[in-house]
C-alpha cells in the first residue's frame, strides 16, 4: 500500500522556469523528508519537516510542511539541469518512526 | 560519498537460489536500514538493525533475512528468490540511537539484483 503520493510523475521544464511538486497522504506523518536520487546512486536528504507548516528554504528549494501534517510540497525557483533526477518524498509512520516513501517525481530540466 | 558502500554492484540469480548482499556503513554509525526499490517505485522499507539487534521491519515475507555486525557492516540475505524480487537495494546507515526519522539516513549506492 503506498501511503504517499507524489505528482506529477513526471515533469519536463526549460531551464529558468519554476515548479511545484506534491506529496500526499491520508495519513499523519511525525516527520516528512525529501531526497533527490540519481542514476546509479542511492537517495541523499535534501531536507526533513518536523513542525506542520513549517517551511525551510536550500538555496532556490522551498520545502513546506502541511498544517496538518499530511502533505508537503518542494518549489524550485528558476530550474537548472543540474535539478535533473528523482524527487522523492518519506514519511515517518507514527507507530514506530519507521520511513515510507513515495514513487518519486522524475524531473527533467531542458537546457 | 556517503561513505556507505556496498556489494556487489549488480548481480544475477535464478528463481528458488538464495542471496547475500552487503553494506558497510559509516564508521561510528549504529543503524543500518534496508530497502528495495522497484523500477519505477520509491524504496520499500525492508528492516532496520541497531546495534546486532532487527529494529523494525517492514511489509515483506521472513524470508527476507538480515544480520548486523560489530564492524559496521550487514547483509541482507534472500532466501528462494522470486521474479518479483528483481530490485535495486539500499542500505542506509545512520547514527542515532534506533535510527529515528529525525537522523540522517546516508544511502550507499545498491545492488541490482536480477532474478530470472
Amino acid at each position: 500500500t503506498q501511503l504517499l503520493e507524489q505528482s506529477p510523475q513526471f515533469l519536463s521544464i526549460q531551464e529558468g522556469e519554476n515548479l511545484t511538486v506534491y506529496c500526499n497522504s491520508s495519513s499523519v506523518f511525525s516527520s516528512l523528508q525529501w531526497y533527490r536520487q540519481e542514476p546509479g546512486e542511492g537517495p541523499v536528504l535534501l531536507v526533513t519537516v518536523v513542525t506542520g507548516g513549517e517551511v525551510k528554504k536550500l538555496k532556490r528549494l522551498t520545502f513546506q510542511f502541511g498544517d496538518a501534517r499530511k502533505d508537503s510540497s518542494l518549489h524550485i525557483t528558476a530550474a537548472q539541469p543540474g535539478d535533473t533526477g528523482l524527487y522523492l518524498c518519506a514519511g515517518a509512520r507514527w507507530s514506530d518512526d519507521k520511513i515510507i516513501f513515495g514513487k518519486g517525481t522524475r524531473l527533467h530540466i531542458l537546457p | 560519498e556517503t561513505g556507505v558502500t556496498q556489494s556487489p554492484t549488480h548481480l544475477i540469480k535464478t528463481r528458488g537460489q538464495q542471496v547475500t548482499l552487503r553494506c558497510s556503513s559509516q564508521s561510528g554509525h549504529n543503524t543500518v536500514s534496508w530497502y528495495q526499490q522497484a523500477l519505477g517505485q520509491g524504496p520499500q522499507f525492508i528492516f532496520q538493525y541497531y546495534r546486532e539487534e532487527e529494529n523494525g521491519r517492514g511489509n515483506f515475507p521472513p524470508r527476507f533475512s538480515g544480520l548486523q555486525f560489530p564492524n559496521y557492516s550487514s547483509e541482507l540475505n534472500v532466501n528462494a528468490l522470486e521474479l518479483d524480487d528483481s530490485a535495486l537495494y539500499l542500505c542506509a546507515s545512520s547514527l542515532g540511537v534506533g535510527g529515528t526519522s529525525t537522523d540522517t539516513q546516508y544511502f550507499g549506492p545498491g545492488t541490482r539484483l536480477t532474478v530470472l
